[in-house]
C-alpha cells in the first residue's frame, strides 16, 4: 500500500497523559498537513509541512501541540496534558505540485479519546 | 461569519436526481478550490478541483462564482453510491495558502 499511513489508529488516554501520534506520508510527497476533525465537521487545519520546515501554525493549536518532521519525511503530532476537548479524529494528508493547488490524499486518521 | 460555509443538509434525494450544493467563502483573497467526499467514518478522498472555467467529470460538475464568493457541485443522475458528505475547501493566501474546509453536505440518496 503506497497511501498515506497513520499510526495508531485509535487511542485511548486518560486527562493529562501525553500522546504521540505518527504519519507517514506518500514518499515523492513533499508536504504534509496535519488536521483535526470532529463529528459533523469539516477537517480544522493544525499545521502543515514543506519538507522539514514546518511553515504555517493554526493560532487555534495551543502550545500543548508541537509537531514534528525531522528528515523530511514522517511526521509526529504530540498532545502534551490531554484535555477531554482534544478527543477527536486526527487527520494527516500529503501532497506535492504547487503549494494552493496541490491534491491532499488523506491517511485513515487516529482517533483519539480522552477520558 | 464562517470562512467557508456549507448547507449540512442531509440532501434526501431517490436515485437519478439532479443535486446541487453550495459552498460560500468570505474571502476575496481565496485561491485555490476542491470537493471532497467522505464517506462515513473514512478519511476525504478528492473528488475534484474548481477551476475559474468550471469544469466536469462525469455525473458530477464544479463551478466558481468570484464574483458572489461561491463555488458549486451538481451530481447528475445520482446514484445509492453517491451517498456521502461532500466538503469544500478553500486555500487562502496569507504569506502561506492556508486550506480551510466546510462541515460539508450530506447527500443521501435513496431507491
Amino acid at each position: 500500500d503506497t497511501g498515506v499511513s497513520q499510526d495508531p489508529r485509535h487511542k485511548i488516554t486518560k486527562r493529562g497523559q501525553n500522546v504521540t501520534f505518527r504519519c507517514d506520508p506518500i514518499s515523492e510527497h513533499n508536504r504534509l498537513y496535519w488536521y483535526r476533525q470532529t463529528l459533523g465537521q469539516g477537517p480544522e487545519f493544525l499545521t502543515y509541512f514543506q519538507n522539514e520546515a514546518q511553515l504555517e501554525k493554526s493560532r487555534l493549536l495551543s502550545d500543548r501541540f508541537s509537531a514534528e518532521r525531522p528528515k523530511g519525511s514522517f511526521s509526529t503530532l504530540e498532545i502534551q496534558r490531554t484535555e477531554q476537548g482534544d478527543s477527536a479524529m486526527y487527520l494527516c494528508a500529503s501532497s506535492r505540485g504547487n503549494i494552493g493547488t496541490d491534491e491532499q490524499y488523506f491517511g485513515p486518521g487516529t482517533r483519539l479519546t480522552v477520558t | 461569519r464562517k470562512e467557508v460555509e456549507q448547507d449540512p443538509g442531509p440532501f434526501n434525494v431517490p436515485e437519478g436526481a439532479t443535486v446541487a450544493f453550495n459552498c460560500t467563502y468570505s474571502n476575496s483573497a481565496s485561491q485555490s478550490f476542491f470537493w471532497y467526499r467522505q464517506d462515513c467514518r473514512k478519511e476525504p478522498k478528492l473528488l475534484m478541483s474548481v477551476y475559474s472555467s468550471g469544469n466536469e467529470d462525469g455525473r458530477f460538475t464544479a463551478q466558481l462564482n468570484r464574483a458572489s464568493q461561491y463555488i458549486s457541485l451538481l451530481i447528475r443522475d445520482s446514484k445509492l453510491s453517491d451517498s456521502a458528505t461532500y466538503l469544500c475547501v478553500v486555500y487562502t493566501s496569507g504569506g502561506s495558502y492556508i486550506p480551510t474546509f466546510g462541515r460539508g453536505t450530506s447527500l443521501i440518496v435513496h431507491p
